[in-house]
């Protein structure tokens, strides 16, 4: 078993939709979790960070860690073709990046 | 800044070359990072260094895999000889501290290996 399973998708919403990506960890002592947003033939790119349980706002997106469950989500409100992408979660037990262990990533596409 | 710089963006080779990858960290960060990314294993920590040192070598599939950081904006990653189980996105990444470190990837290099 991955310690971070991500629904690799893919996934096709209307634009202006509410889109809502999951992931589930194994590791109780995961600490820090974080979602990159991936562009065809791009590198990952830091989107939002949370430590330990609760939310995180930033404009459109929405991060969630519920520890209880060990599940993570992030919410993208009003989604734009703009926002089709990967995403892709992780996590670590603390906040140095060599030990991050990353989703396998959904692909996202909002279409116009 | 113009990010990390990763060269070339496409390699295509034979079965049993040598193929070597490159990378210019985003200046001013102290540690930088090799990552492999395939469809059935998604992104995997292949090394990662610190202040030009390799610390963590641990995710280095085989001997055939070596890296070096001769100083603290360039890294290479070889493949000698290459195989064509290695064709994959290969990713260099940089990071600094900010409450934790933060990643920032380079655009990556399609290495197929016929």
């Amino acid at each position: 078993q991955k310690e971070v399973e991500q629904d690799p998708g893919p996934l096709s919403v209307p634009e202006g939709a509410i889109v809502s990506l999951n992931c589930t960890y194994s590791n109780s002592a995961f600490q820090y979790f974080m979602w990159y947003r991936q562009y065809s033939r791009k590198g990952p790119e830091l989107l939002m960070y949370t430590y330990s349980s609760g939310n995180k706002e930033d404009g459109r997106f929405t991060a969630q860690v519920d520890k209880s469950s060990k599940y993570i989500s992030l919410f993208i409100r009003d989604s734009q073709p703009s926002d089709s992408a990967t995403y892709l979660c992780a996590s670590a037990l603390s906040g140095s990046a060599r030990q991050l262990t990353f989703g396998s990533g959904t692909q996202l596409t909002v279409l116009p | 800044d113009a990010g990390v710089i990763q060269s070339p963006r496409h390699e295509v080779t034979e079965m049993g070359q040598e193929v070597t990858l490159r990378c210019k960290p985003i200046s001013g960060h102290n540690s930088l990072f090799w990552y492999r990314q395939t469809m059935m294993r998604g992104l995997e920590l292949l090394i990662y260094f610190n202040n030009n040192v390799p610390i963590d070598d641990s995710g280095m599939p085989e001997d055939r895999f070596s890296a070096k950081m001769p100083n603290a904006s360039f890294s290479t990653l070889k493949i000698q000889p290459s195989e064509p189980r290695d064709s994959a996105v290969y990713f260099c990444a940089s990071s600094y501290w900010d409450g934790n470190e933060k990643l920032f990837f380079g655009s990556g290099t399609q290495l197929s290996v016929l």
